[in-house]
């Protein structure tokens, strides 16, 4: 079963505007956590942004702030004031108990963003 | 180091050969990762090494797959008899044992399996 949910494959945005990317999560574990993730073309991974399950604040990280709704299990990643630089694929990810000990992170199939002048 | 680092950066093989991935975790991070990556996917767990051992490795597709971490730092990730569907990037990632705060991930190793 799916337990990282991005329907979003691609998304459009003007310069200088606000953008939500969709993530929906499904888990029967209590303690989690939740991650935004960027990939530029070049290929690295980048951290954008954490939000714990008992965290009461949504988390924010400059531009980026994450829209966390627990009940509806969903993450959303907003991004304000987007730059041309923002253009890239954004995985959502979301951290979970490991049968071995310790965690594991499971990541959603991404949503590509792009950036208009 | 500074970094995650693998290598190398680019392998190409024969079908039914063996190839060998590195990944150089930052220092101090006891927690390693592997994954891969296939075309407009996302990154899919492999295996999970907390300290030397092998703590998840419910990621690997079937036995040609195995990875080590024998002095709790470099890790190698060791493909017997590669096949076609085994080409993608693998990528490595390590972090604290807290985790909170996300990995830090390396450049990626591009395996193309012709």
């Amino acid at each position: 079963a799916q337990k990282i949910t991005q329907t979003q494959p691609g998304m459009f945005v003007q310069e200088k505007e606000a953008v939500t990317l969709d993530c929906t999560y499904d888990t029967s574990d209590p303690s989690y956590g939740l991650f935004w993730y960027k990939q530029p073309s070049s290929g690295e991974m980048i951290f954008l942004i954490y939000q714990g399950s008992y965290d009461q604040q949504n988390a924010t990280e400059g531009r980026y702030s994450l829209n966390f709704q627990k009940a509806r299990k969903s993450a959303n990643l907003v991004i304000s004031a987007s730059q041309l630089g923002d253009s890239a694929m954004y995985f959502c990810a979301m951290r979970e108990l490991s049968f071995g000990g310790g965690f594991k992170t499971i990541f959603g199939a991404g949503t590509r963003l792009f950036v208009k002048a | 180091g500074a970094g995650v680092s693998q290598t190398p950066s680019n392998k190409v093989t024969e079908k039914g050969k063996y190839v060998e991935l590195r990944c150089d975790p930052i220092s101090g991070h006891t927690a390693l990762y592997w994954y891969r990556q296939s075309l407009g996917q996302g990154p899919e767990f492999l295996i999970y090494f907390q300290g030397t051992g092998a703590a998840d490795d419910s990621g690997l597709p079937n036995d040609r797959f195995f990875a080590v971490r024998p002095e709790g730092s470099v890790s190698t990730l060791k493909i017997q008899r590669t096949e076609r569907g085994d080409s993608a990037v693998y990528l490595c990632a390590s972090s604290s044992l807290a985790g909170n705060y996300g990995y830090t991930f390396g450049s990626g190793t591009r395996l193309t399996v012709v």
